[in-house]
């Protein structure tokens, strides 16, 4: 069974610029979460998608967004990059357990 | 208040030895699960084990195991035999039962010394 996949694996941007992350769950798995970890820290909570729509988000500025796709499959978008967005993007899907993606390491220049 | 505290930002075990990492949670929910999760230098979050707020019996998976003390509404993390590859940052995550919402604590260091 193959696990979720996120790309790319590296992303590098220059302030203002628009990033766009992608996500694809395990199959069978409708919910998918985005979390945000800033270098030494702990997960933030982002975005949670389930069945295309969104079910939660966390304590982020309206400049992320995202969307969940008829296949489950989900894209985080982050709008006028700033230096602190730097961060591991990580994306999970759920049945009951997360189950988490490599990551998308984002550097912000 | 915090849904999961993790209290120990680091800590270093002897090779070989075992660890306790400390997850205490708060919730007022009766169906509600307990999850742990490694993450290696790598990045990748590894799920590890998992209790149900109903199980009986503490969960263990190989040399972890998860100390249930439901009273105590703690959910500690036993690693047996600790191996280097051992030393990860570790973290222990809730999941509520009315919905998918999962919480996770700040988590720990784990430092194994040869």
């Amino acid at each position: 069974e193959a696990g979720v996949t996120q790309s790319p694996t590296h992303l590098i941007k220059t302030r203002g610029q628009q990033a766009t992350l992608r996500c694809s769950p395990i199959s069978g798995h409708t919910s998918v979460y985005w979390y945000q970890q800033a270098l030494g820290l702990g997960l933030q909570f982002l975005l949670w998608y389930d069945e295309g729509e969104e079910r939660n988000r966390g304590n982020f500025p309206p400049r992320f967004s995202g969307r969940q796709f008829p296949n489950y499959s989900s894209e985080l978008n982050v709008n006028a990059l700033e230096l602190e967005d730097s961060a591991l993007y990580l994306c999970a899907s759920s049945q009951w357990a997360q189950y988490f993606g490599p990551g998308t390491r984002l550097l912000v220049l | 208040a915090q849904k999961i505290t993790q209290t120990q930002p680091g800590m270093f075990v002897q090779e070989k030895e075992a660890v306790t990492l400390d997850c205490t949670y708060d919730t007022s929910d009766q169906s509600y699960g307990l999850f742990w999760y490694k993450q290696p230098s790598s990045g990748e979050m590894i799920f590890l084990i998992y209790q149900g707020s109903y199980d009986e019996q503490n969960a263990t998976e190989g040399r972890y195991s998860l100390n249930f003390q439901k009273a105590r509404k703690s959910a500690n993390l036993v690693i047996s035999a600790s191996q280097l590859g051992d030393s990860a940052m570790y973290f222990c995550a809730m999941r509520e039962g009315r919905g998918n919402q999962f919480y996770f604590g700040t988590g720990t260091s784990l430092t194994v010394i040869p």
